[in-house]
């Protein structure tokens, strides 16, 4: 069935170094990815998204890069802040014949240290 | 900037009791959704609305869900008969017909004693 998971539940990083946030998928018909941003207590917040027919899209400090022979998806975040710090989700759309339900990963926990 | 809301916060009933969850999506939006994130897992879909009917549901919106826009503004998530299992951080989404990105609410936190 359709599924969306994350390599590492945890990241620890130091203030000012990148970090990379893996996800896998397993729907080779998913179309659309998006990466989500999640801090304690609030919703998830919109970060980048990518098309499949793309291999890579950059935003601002982030970019993300999609592995479809693999099916793989990673979010790059330069020069992490400690305003960083945050549970990152995965999420495809796609598929399954609708257009617009979100399949959401497991998370990874960004913690930057000062 | 204009964000979706959410009412209440927290939300505890007991076990049994009906709750409504309420939501005001972004103003200009057509598509309304509820996801649902159990504390410490990941955020998963409950249902997607759209000109006035749901679209697509998952399975874990059974028969004791469902969902409301009573007016222009509002768009409600109601549990008729709620379970201990219910408890979880409520989200409620919306998005136009121009992009995939959906914009989340805060959430309500719902506790079922």
């Amino acid at each position: 069935g359709e599924s969306v998971g994350l390599h590492l539940p945890t990241l620890s990083v130091q203030e000012g170094d990148n970090s990379i946030i893996n996800c896998a998928y397993s729907n080779s018909a998913s179309d659309y990815f998006i990466w989500y941003k999640q801090e304690s207590g609030k919703g998830p917040q919109f970060i980048i998204d990518i098309r499949s027919n793309m291999d890579k899209r950059q935003g601002q400090r982030v970019t993300v890069l999609l592995n479809k022979t693999v099916k793989h998806l990673s979010l790059q975040i330069a020069a992490t802040q400690p305003g960083d710090s945050a549970v990152y989700f995965c999420a495809e759309i796609g598929g399954g014949g609708s257009n617009y339900k979100l399949t959401f990963g497991k998370g990874t926990l960004l913690t930057v240290n000062p | 900037e204009p964000e979706v809301t959410q009412t209440p916060s927290h939300q505890v009933t007991q076990m049994g009791q009906e709750v409504i969850l309420r939501c005001v999506p972004i103003s200009n939006h057509l598509y309304f959704y509820w996801y649902r994130q159990i504390l410490g897992q990941k955020v998963e879909f409950l249902v997607s609305f759209y000109n006035n009917e749901i679209s697509e549901k998952s399975e874990i919106f059974d028969d004791q869900f469902s969902v409301e826009r009573p007016d222009g503004s509002n768009f409600t998530l109601k549990i008729r008969s709620t379970k201990l299992e219910d408890s979880a951080m409520y989200f409620c989404a919306s998005g136009d017909s121009y992009s995939y990105e959906q914009y989340f609410g805060p959430g309500t936190r719902l506790t079922v004693t």
